[in-house]
């Protein structure tokens, strides 16, 4: 069954401190592995996709990795910020089951930037 | 200039009712999807749809229709609401290997 597992659930830290957060899968065979994060009250918005060939992506101050053999990504938040409170979800897509589903959802990491 | 927008943000109802939400992408994309959020935060898809194919995931009750009048809409009607559909509800469109998500419509049902 494919799953996707992200951890932690939830995370405090103090702004201008960096995070990591994690998330392993089962998905195979694999195609692409996508960070979003989701604000509260909002849609998730991409933030990095990366295909199985790619170790490492940013965006910013987000960069994110990945390494298909092991199946896990990580997403690595340098100097965090307020505006970094959210849900950040892992999404990863493979081959389309009989549902017609190719996506995958990871549960999310709830993040809280305090000041 | 909202690329993804969905009506209404919030809808309360009764259960039994029949109710629709609309979503609307000026973007262009050839593909469009309805995901619902649980309590728990998991993102599932219910439908995808281009001008071609619709793709039903086969664990969506049948009283989920979705209703697309053109490439630019997919609405999303749900009939004799029940309990267990509360819900927040997300539509997306897609280009390549991106998706933009709407900004979600909570559903409450009473």
């Amino acid at each position: 069954k494919n799953q996707v597992e992200q951890s932690p659930q939830s995370l405090i830290i103090l702004e201008g401190k960096n995070c990591t957060l994690q998330c392993n899968y089962t998905v195979s065979p694999f195609s692409n592995l996508r960070w979003y994060k989701q604000d509260t009250g909002r849609g998730p918005v991409s933030l990095t996709i990366m295909t199985f060939s790619e170790n490492t992506k940013s965006n910013g101050r987000y960069t994110a990795t990945l390494d298909a053999d092991t199946k896990q990504s990580s997403l690595h938040i340098t100097a965090s910020q307020l505006s970094d409170s959210a849900s950040y979800i892992c999404v990863v897509s493979g081959p389309r089951d009989n549902a017609g589903n190719m996506l995958t959802f990871g549960g999310g990491t709830r993040l809280m930037v305090k000041p | 200039d909202t690329a993804v927008s969905q009506t209404p943000k919030y809808l309360v109802t009764q259960m039994g009712n029949d109710k629709s939400i609309k979503c609307e992408q000026n973007l262009g994309h050839d593909t469009m999807y309805w995901y619902k959020q649980d309590s728990k935060k998991f993102l599932k898809i219910m439908f995808s749809y281009n001008n071609k194919e619709l793709i039903i995931n086969e664990t969506v009750p049948n009283r989920f229709s979705p209703k697309s009048p053109d490439k630019a809409h997919l609405n999303l009607h749900i009939n004799s609401l029940e309990l267990g559909d509360s819900a927040v509800y997300f539509c997306a469109s897609r280009l390549g290997a991106t998706q933009y998500f709407g900004p979600g419509t909570r559903l409450t049902v009473l």
